[in-house]
């Protein structure tokens, strides 16, 4: 069975400093990973993902997270935080079971506070 | 990119009355939605698949004549939320997958319903 664990419920970071958003996961599979970020009540937009090709995956708005098969982790990193990325962080793993639409398993959430 | 467009994006209706939340995949066919409810600060949770042309599956614990799922055409998949309850204002998502989709799939943008 997956699953995934975000290991902080709340990080808090001033801005201009790195942030690091903590994951791991149990899969019986090559899972496929995803992290999502979520702003108040908005929809969930999509920030990276892996699916077995490059270890350290690049996204968007400057984050990046790199797959440890060792360690069973997918933590998100950013160098240096902006104002605007204070949100919830989803970590997501994928359940492979369906194939091309298989189920998302979500973390609980880790909600970002970035202090001025 | 593939998009789903859900509607509304905010509800308000009183005790008793039903809700109809609907999603539209734009330039992909969405064989599969998935339903999606996530209560203030807590992650999301799925209530159920649907397939185009077939009955949802709903997960434990969801009552599914409470929450009507129609999955009639590849770009439509609607959500009614009969005799709501104030215990039912929520945050709803759901998120197209299939085609264009595939895993990563593409989230609506949620529906906030508030029961009063």
């Amino acid at each position: 069975a997956q699953s995934v664990t975000q290991l902080d419920s709340h990080v808090s970071v001033s801005e201009g400093t790195p942030v690091l958003l903590r994951c791991n996961y149990s899969s019986s599979y090559s899972p496929s990973l995803f992290w999502y970020v979520q702003h108040p009540n908005k929809g969930l937009q999509l920030l990276l993902k892996y699916t077995s090709a490059a270890t350290l995956v690049k996204g968007i708005n400057g984050f990046e997270a790199e797959f440890k098969k060792s360690e069973t982790s997918f933590h998100l990193t950013k160098p240096s935080a902006h104002m605007s990325d204070a949100a919830e962080y989803f970590c997501v793993v994928s359940d492979p079971g369906s194939s091309n639409t298989g189920k998302l398993i979500f973390g609980q959430g880790t909600t970002l506070q970035v202090k001025p | 990119g593939a998009v789903v467009s859900q509607h509304p994006s905010r509800v308000i209706c009183k005790s008793g009355t039903s809700v109809k939340i609907e999603c539209r995949s734009l330039d992909f066919q969405a064989t599969t939605m998935f339903w999606y409810r996530q209560f203030p600060k807590q992650s999301l949770m799925l209530m159920a698949t649907s397939n185009e042309g077939s009955k949802a599956t709903y997960e434990q614990g969801v009552e599914k004549d409470k929450f009507l799922i129609n999955h009639a055409s590849l770009t439509l998949s609607t959500l009614t939320v009969t005799s709501a309850h104030p215990e039912d204002s929520s945050f709803y998502i759901c998120r197209g997958a299939g085609g264009a989709g595939g895993t990563e799939a593409f989230f609506g943008q949620g529906t906030r319903l508030t029961v009063v």
